[in-house]
């Protein structure tokens, strides 16, 4: 799987936007970018992955550049809820025999009241 | 539609005892996937199960560590002969996946292992 490298930490005012880039320049053609997050002492959260295409849901949008070399995650309206260490991740589509996922150390989003 | 649930939320065993920790996978996922996270570090994958067969047990440790994923019943990560070194958090995820299709794994809130 593609390494990805993130911000280490990230600050951002409650009910702005916060945008989180990772940069992802040996993606391969097959391989997904996804993200999840971790709130204190939880079990991770998957939030929304994409190959080429931006993708949307009900937590999150994913913009995915041309080149496909760096992303970044998008919380509309961030909350104090939202404070989390975020995880990018790149890896193939996985189906059948697939091993498990490679977390990264993350960027440490700090939703400031 | 309960979560993955996993069971003890916290436990505390001496060195040299065994661990067992438990995890039943959502509903209708056939596919679970255990990982450890070291205190002040990322998670790192463990094991992938199916029902009845261990798929990629590539980090998992060589010695002391085993995992099941019976016809009937939770997963069970065991560890032998516990060490300080063992404490950590352990989370186990569980996932739909059919061939070709990919879905987010969805995680429980992990057992606290402790070794005194």
């Amino acid at each position: 799987d593609a390494k990805t490298t993130q911000p280490p930490s990230m600050d951002c005012a409650e009910g702005r936007a916060a945008n989180l880039p990772c940069n992802h320049s040996t993606i391969s053609g097959n391989e997904y970018v996804y993200w999840y997050r971790q709130i204190h002492s939880q079990g991770p959260q998957y939030i929304i992955h994409g190959l080429k295409n931006n993708e949307t849901n009900e937590m999150a949008s994913l913009i995915i550049t041309e080149d496909r070399k760096s992303s970044t995650l998008i919380l509309p309206h961030a909350t104090l809820r939202d404070t989390a260490v975020y995880y990018c991740i790149v890896r193939v589509e996985s189906g059948g025999g697939a091993d498990g996922l490679t977390f990264g150390k993350g960027t440490h989003l700090i939703i400031q009241p | 539609n309960a979560g993955v649930m996993q069971n003890p939320r916290h436990l505390v065993r001496r060195r040299g005892q065994e661990a067992r920790l438990r995890c039943s996978p959502m509903k209708g996922h056939s596919h679970v996937y255990w990982y450890r996270q070291l205190p002040e570090e990322g998670l790192k994958f463990m094991v992938y199960l199916q029902k009845e067969n261990i798929i990629d047990e590539s980090g998992m440790p060589k010695e002391r560590f085993s995992a099941e994923f019976p016809k009937e019943g939770p997963s069970i990560l065991r560890i032998q002969q516990v060490v300080r070194g063992d404490s950590a958090a352990y989370f186990c995820a569980s996932s739909p996946m059919d061939r070709g299709i990919s879905y987010g794994y969805t995680f429980g809130s992990g057992t606290r292992l402790t070794v005194v």
